[in-house]
C-alpha cells in the first residue's frame, strides 16, 4: 500500500488567496483526520471523519477553514481567504476502525506558507 | 481536558548509548491509550510504540521500551543502543478510550552524537 498521500507537499500563496489541500487515505480505512502543526501550538486535531461523515470539527480554527470528504478515497481541507497565521504543516492521517488502540497512519504533510 | 507534557525540549545522546525521554499526562479517565510517535526530518509521523492503560506490563518494540507509571501518570520512552537513524522529534500522545482524538505533547528533539 502507498500509505496516506497528500498533495501538494509544499504550497506558497499570498494572503487572501484560496488554498486547497488534498488527501487520499489508505484504502479500507474508515477514519480520516486533519492535523495542523505549528511551533506555537504543536500538533492539533482540526477535524475528523468516519465513513466520509464529519464527526468532530471543534478544532477548526474559524469559518475560513472547511473540510470535505466526498468519497472514501479523497478529502480536502480548504482555507479561504488565507492569512499569514495559517502558515503551518498540515497532516492528514487515517486509521482502520473504531478501536482506540489502532495506529493513526500519517501522510507526509503539506507545508503551507502564506505571505 | 486532557493534557500531555514533555518537559525536555531537547536531548542528546552518544551513539550506542541509552536515552530516556519523559512524558507526563493529565486525565481523570481510567480507559486510555498512550503512544510515542517519531518525526524525522522528512516530517513523516511514525508510530514507535503504544501502551494500553489497563495493561501493567510495559510495552517493548526491539530497542524501544516504555516505563508506564499509571499512578504517577508518567509514560517515558527508553531507546537502547541509540543509532544515528533515531535522530528525530519524538511526540508523546494520549487517546481516551472510545475516542479518536489524539492529544500530543510539545515534542522532544533527540540528537544522536556519533
Amino acid at each position: 500500500d502507498a500509505g496516506v498521500i497528500q498533495s501538494p507537499r509544499h504550497e506558497v500563496t499570498e494572503m487572501g488567496q484560496e488554498v486547497t489541500l488534498r488527501c487520499k487515505p489508505i484504502s479500507g480505512h474508515d477514519y480520516l483526520f486533519w492535523y495542523r502543526q505549528t511551533m506555537m501550538r504543536g500538533l492539533e486535531l482540526l477535524i475528523y471523519f468516519n465513513n466520509n461523515v464529519p464527526i468532530d470539527d471543534s478544532g477548526m480554527p474559524e469559518d475560513r477553514f472547511s473540510a470535505k470528504m466526498p468519497n472514501a478515497s479523497f478529502s480536502t481541507l480548504k482555507i479561504q481567504p488565507s492569512e499569514p497565521r495559517d502558515s503551518a504543516v498540515y497532516f492528514c492521517a487515517s486509521s482502520p476502525d473504531y478501536y482506540s488502540y489502532n495506529e493513526q497512519f500519517f501522510g507526509p504533510g503539506t507545508r503551507l506558507t502564506v505571505l | 481536558a486532557q493534557t500531555v507534557t514533555q518537559s525536555q525540549p531537547e536531548m542528546s545522546v552518544q551513539e550506542a548509548e541509552t536515552v530516556t525521554l519523559s512524558c507526563t499526562y493529565d486525565t481523570s479517565e481510567s480507559d486510555y491509550y498512550l503512544f510515542w510517535y517519531k518525526q524525522p526530518p522528512s516530517r513523516q509521523m511514525i508510530l514507535v510504540i503504544r501502551q494500553e492503560a489497563y495493561k501493567q506490563q510495559n510495552a517493548t518494540e526491539n530497542r524501544f521500551s516504555v516505563n508506564f507509571q499509571k499512578a504517577a501518570k508518567s509514560f517515558s520512552l527508553k531507546i537502547s543502543d541509540s543509532q544515528l537513524g533515531d535522530a528525530a522529534m519524538y511526540f508523546c500522545a494520549y487517546r481516551r478510550g472510545g475516542a479518536q482524538k489524539l492529544v500530543f505533547g510539545q515534542g522532544t528533539r533527540l540528537t544522536i552524537n556519533p
